[in-house]
């Protein structure tokens, strides 16, 4: 079945550091691929999506590119600040199960100043 | 639009007691669906509805049920509650345009069974 593999954390960062967190999925065709953001105590926020092969989504200076050859999703950002700490989840939409979303286990990233 | 609104956003039973967690939805959004997330687990599905009155079984649905009488309102069950349902309960809610489907989180409801 479909399915996310996530990078394991947690990641502590200096603020200005390059981040990458690594995401990699299982899944039948071509799903649609996110990133969320959950801030303490708060729910999950949509951070950035793509929906077919070679696209990259992107948002407040977080990117990630869709690599069907390598079913890879990769979160990067150039430049990270204290408020990007939070937890990160990699997740996907089925092609045939698109209400179904599957998620990574997350991945707690604190920047220090 | 409020969103998605969860109620309550902290809860504390003891096991064998019974409860509704309440999620409502302001977007008229067809989709709903409820997660429980876990310590090292991520989300996990625990029901879904397609439509008013139509809903399914996500990956771990043992102890709860769902109805879904109207498109804003997918309330959850807790049957019969147990220290292994202590978790933070998220419910969403999506729309689809073609193909694609976009999902908004609720602010979550923390469990803790004794």
């Amino acid at each position: 079945g479909d399915s996310v593999t996530q990078m394991e954390g947690p990641v502590t960062l200096s603020e200005e550091a390059f981040l990458t967190i690594n995401c990699t999925y299982t899944a039948t065709g071509y799903p649609s691929l996110f990133w969320y953001v959950q801030y303490p105590g708060e729910g999950l926020q949509l951070l950035l999506k793509a929906t077919k092969a070679d696209d990259k989504g992107s948002n407040k200076g977080f990117e990630a590119t869709y690599r069907k050859e390598t079913t890879s999703f990769h979160l990067e950002k150039g430049s990270v600040q204290v408020s990007d700490s939070a937890v990160y989840f990699c997740a996907l939409s089925g092609l045939n199960t698109g209400n179904q979303f599957y998620f990574g286990t997350g991945t707690s990233l604190t920047v220090i100043p | 639009n409020a969103g998605v609104t969860q109620t309550p956003k902290f809860q504390v039973l003891k096991t064998g007691q019974s409860m509704t967690l309440q999620c409502a939805q302001d977007m008229n959004h067809e989709y709903m669906s409820w997660y429980r997330q876990d310590p090292g687990m991520g989300l996990r599905l625990i029901h879904y509805s397609v439509g008013a009155g139509i809903t399914d079984q996500g990956e771990v649905p043992n102890g709860y049920n769902v109805s879904r009488s109207t498109t804003e309102d997918f309330p959850l069950r807790l049957l019969s509650a147990a220290p292994s349902q202590t978790s933070v309960y998220f419910c969403a809610s999506s729309y689809s345009l073609g193909q694609v489907y976009e999902q908004y989180f609720g602010p979550g409801t923390r469990l803790t069974v004794t």
